[in-house]
């Protein structure tokens, strides 16, 4: 079963900011929400991740709702090295790594 | 952030043989690692979880005798695809991640195809 729901693809100008929403509504308490996105024809990259509070780095802020239902990952200034495939991926709260779920994600593309 | 490698990048064989994928991870010790493949415009499906000195957890569906996988060090893991055939080409790519790791860090990937 999937955990997360995300678009299927979303276009946007390069320059501008791109906002990623992600739903998952069954998550539970002790679960990160982890953003993850691959270029094509190469291995996923990390880009974020959170519990419950906002998170920024320097590849993109991550916006947790209230009830941690949803949220929503923003490229502050998408260029063209964004497009990608952006995964949403919930994952335990545990010492070990367990597998990553991998959804079918949102399919990026940045245009000039 | 860590680095993870895949050797070969990209490999063409002939029907029947076996090819031997490698994964290493260069600047940390990877105590669990993770084998995906990736068939062209799906996502990634995990195929096994090994950790080091032990034997590889396979997900289901997933052939252990035809997918070997050898994780005898905490810096390498190995993939041997044995009788491949044309519906083994795919994407095959590896992570590895250590206890309390942030993240799990992932290889460049190694491209299959089988004639």
């Amino acid at each position: 079963d999937a955990k997360t729901t995300q678009p299927t693809s979303m276009d946007c100008a390069e320059g501008r900011a791109a906002n990623l929403p992600c739903n998952h509504s069954t998550i539970s308490g002790n679960e990160y929400v982890y953003w993850y996105r691959q270029i094509h024809s190469q291995g996923p990259q990390y880009i974020i991740h959170g519990l419950k509070n906002n998170e920024t780095n320097e590849m993109a802020s991550l916006i947790i709702t209230e009830d941690r239902k949803s949220s929503t990952l923003i490229l502050p200034h998408a260029t063209l090295r964004d497009t990608a495939v952006y995964y949403c991926i919930v994952r335990p709260a545990t010492d070990s790594w367990g597998k990553l779920q991998f959804g079918a994600g949102t399919q990026v593309v940045v245009t000039p | 952030g860590a680095v993870v490698s895949q050797h070969p990048s990209r490999v063409i064989c002939k029907s029947g043989t076996s090819v031997k994928i490698e994964c290493r991870s260069l600047d940390f010790q990877a105590t669990t690692m993770f084998w995906y493949r990736q068939f062209p415009k799906q996502s990634l499906m995990l195929m096994a979880t090994s950790n080091e000195g032990s034997k590889a957890t396979y997900e289901q569906g997933v052939e252990k005798d035809k997918f070997l996988i050898n994780h005898a060090s905490l810096t390498l893991s190995t993939l041997t695809v044995t009788s491949a055939h044309p519906e083994d080409s795919s994407f095959y790519i590896c992570s590895g991640a250590w206890t309390r790791a942030v993240e799990q860090f992932f290889g460049p990937g190694t491209r299959l195809t089988v004639l």
